[in-house]
């Protein structure tokens, strides 16, 4: 298995582009995640979902859009990127929060210039 | 909104030393509390979790505690090891998402 797959792992964009972060988890999870780290501060959601098909905001999500059409794919999509989303993003998947163990991807590292 | 501190913010130690590191948090209705650790520039690890039933999980050189009804827990260290040294977060779950602290960063000097 490979986990949970993040691409790319490295971005620069200009202010007011947009791209989409890529996730993929090969476990059959329904649950997946996505996080953005900052120096010095903890891991903050940015949206979630249950399941394909239902997804629902975290704490941080303004500015980012995801979708779930499938279990195995949550993109998240930056529209109009601005230098506050200069971040370290993560996703992660389990398949029951409640009494499972959560998988991390390996990051973005995405820098808004 | 579940608050979660972890304390010390860093810590170095020489090696074979014992060590404990802190987490509490606001919101005792908790499912579980993982201990993950991260390393420079890479992703979350899970090393335990502990089900709000439990009193104790571990792990090798690792033992997690739990009290849910004081809101802290603790991952105590053993026979510590420079290959130790990482970042190690604790992230309580109270149903569909996980909260993170700031972490302790853990440097385990030789």
């Amino acid at each position: 298995n490979a986990g949970v797959t993040q691409t790319p792992k490295f971005r620069i964009l200009k202010i007011g582009q947009s791209m989409t972060l890529q996730c993929t988890q090969d476990m059959n999870h329904n649950y997946m995640y996505w996080y953005r780290q900052d120096p010095g501060m903890g891991l903050k959601l940015i949206y979630y979902s249950v399941g394909a098909g239902i997804t629902d905001k975290g704490e941080v999500p303004n500015g980012y859009n995801v979708s779930r059409s499938t279990t195995e794919d949550f993109p998240l999509r930056l529209e109009l990127a601005a230098p506050s989303q200069t971040s370290v993003y993560f996703c992660a998947s389990s398949s029951r929060p409640e009494n499972t163990e959560a998988f991390f991807g390996q990051g973005t590292r995405l820098t808004v210039v | 909104k579940q608050e979660v501190t972890q304390i010390p913010a860093a810590l170095s130690v020489p090696e074979g030393e014992n060590l404990v590191l802190n987490c509490s948090f606001t919101d005792s209705a908790i499912y579980n509390l993982q201990w993950f650790r991260q390393d420079p520039g890479k992703g979350l690890t899970s090393l335990l979790l502990i089900q709000s039933s439990q009193r104790e999980q571990t792990s090798g050189r690792l033992n997690a505690s739990l009290d849910k009804s004081s809101g802290r827990s603790t991952l105590y260290i053993a026979a510590s090891q420079p290959g130790d040294s990482a970042t190690y977060l604790c992230a309580p779950t109270p149903g569909n998402q996980f909260y993170f602290g700031t972490g302790t960063s853990l440097t385990v000097i030789p």
